[in-house]
């Protein structure tokens, strides 16, 4: 089974600057996608970024882009330009190629962003 | 409707009751997912549905919990005799097939609390 880990509890950033996630995760397959999703305080999951494991090229989204390496099993997301709308629970996710497959989600680490 | 939709979005039992909560998916997506969040965890994938029947069940925990999909749309998410450790958050999410590359579209969620 695979597994995703998030080992910084909690993070904090100053308003403007730069922050760093970090995730791991653990699988056999050599397909699959990963995700981060952020979760403010009304529960809402929104998906932030994706990358496709079969890419080497890392994805970007606006402020948010990834660092993902394939060996490593590591996929960690760069916030640039941080704002006080960013603050909220941030998840790792894993899923395995095919249909209808779960998404498989690490324990989270809170941003707070201070101003 | 424009999202996810879910019901309630607070439900206080007692132990030993039977509930029910409900998930509104957005119009015309065929796949329906249903994950649970623990307090400081990530969410955890119970069941997943494609159209009207039930693709994968094998994240529900015991025979306690039984969902429905029966037109395709609404689902329904039955627990039996509840108890303590069943409270949670329990998110929907839906996209437009089961395929890998549609995104999963959150709900708010139900914060169910079993007393």
């Amino acid at each position: 089974a695979q597994t995703v880990t998030q080992s910084q509890p909690e993070m904090s950033v100053q308003e403007a600057e730069t922050v760093t996630l970090s995730c791991t995760y653990d699988t056999s397959e050599s397909d699959y996608y990963l995700f981060w999703y952020k979760q403010p305080p009304s529960r809402q999951m929104i998906l932030v970024i994706r990358q496709e494991a079969y890419k080497q090229q890392n994805a970007t989204e606006n402020r948010f882009s990834v660092n993902f390496q394939k060996a490593a099993k590591s996929f960690s997301l760069k916030i640039s330009d941080s704002q006080l709308g960013d603050a909220a629970m941030y998840f790792c996710a894993y899923r395995s190629a095919g249909y209808g497959n779960k998404l498989v989600f690490g324990a989270g680490t809170i941003l707070r962003v201070k101003s | 409707g424009a999202g996810v939709s879910q019901t309630p979005s607070n439900k206080v039992t007692e132990k030993g009751k039977y509930v029910e909560l409900r998930c509104d998916p957005i119009s015309g997506h065929t796949a329906l997912y249903w994950y649970r969040q623990s307090l400081g965890q990530g969410p955890e994938f119970l069941i997943y549905f494609q159209g009207t029947g039930a693709a994968d069940d094998s994240g529900l925990p015991n025979d306690r919990f039984f969902a429905v999909r029966p037109e395709g749309s609404v689902s329904t998410l039955k627990i039996q005799r509840t108890e303590r450790g069943d409270s949670a958050v329990y998110l929907c999410a839906s996209s437009f097939s089961g395929q890998i590359t549609d995104t999963q579209y959150f709900g708010p969620g139900t914060r169910l609390t079993v007393l």
